[in-house]
């Protein structure tokens, strides 16, 4: 079956700092790729996604390439703020009958903390 | 604020109960699906429902169950609680089951 593997965390930064979140993947087919993020009390937001190799996803200052040939969506971002500071999940979605998002499923989660 | 709404907050019960998640989809979408989040499982799919059918299934107990209405709201059912089922429940919902998912923020689900 599909599964997502993320980088162990926590991952601790100063402020300013550049920032990698490593996420592989293990799929059947051509899955669509996210990032979403859980700030503390809330549900998750999507981030950015993908939908095929080479795409680039970004927003706010994040950036994650599907690579196919590494099966991986690292996340990446120049410059980290406090207000960044959250749980990062990968996750990718099965693509049904090629005409649906269906289930996500997703890494285990990376926590971020980010110091002034 | 992702317009899905979910209620209530937080739900404190005992084993052996019967517990109703309430979830309102945003406005316009058909298509909502139900997760589970706790510690040592993390988030895991559960169930799919898109315009008031069922359209897949994950790691969903026999105990648990759930429906889309009419009006597109959903509810998922937990029943025979066990402490094991204390967990964060999401509700997340798409337009047509194909843009990417906008998630509520949880039930917290606290069995005693």
């Amino acid at each position: 079956g599909n599964s997502v593997t993320q980088m162990e965390g926590p991952v601790t930064l100063s402020e300013e700092a550049f920032l990698t979140i490593n996420c592989t993947y293990t799929a059947t087919g051509y899955p669509s790729l996210f990032w979403y993020v859980q700030y503390p009390g809330e549900g998750l937001q999507l981030l950015l996604k993908a939908t095929k190799a080479d795409d680039k996803g970004s927003n706010k200052g994040f950036e994650a390439t599907y690579r196919k040939e590494t099966t991986s969506f690292h996340l990446e971002k120049g410059s980290v703020q406090v207000s960044d500071s959250a749980v990062y999940f990968c996750a990718l979605s099965d693509r049904a009958g090629g005409t649906s998002y269906g289930k996500l499923t997703f890494g285990q989660g990376t926590i971020l903390t980010v110091h002034p | 604020d992702s317009g899905v709404t979910q209620t209530p907050k937080h739900l404190i019960t005992a084993t052996g109960q019967r517990v109703t998640l309430r979830c309102s989809p945003r406005s316009g979408d058909l298509s909502v699906y139900w997760y589970q989040q706790s510690l040592d499982q993390g988030l895991q799919f559960l169930i799919q429902y898109y315009n008031g059918e069922e359209r897949a299934k994950g790691n969903i107990l026999e105990r648990f169950s759930a429906q889309q209405f009419p009006d597109l709201h959903s509810e998922l059912n937990l029943s025979s609680l066990e402490l094991g089922d204390s967990a964060l429940y999401f509700c997340a919902s798409s337009v047509d089951g194909v843009q990417p998912q906008h998630f509520g923020d949880g039930t917290r689900l606290s069995i005693l």
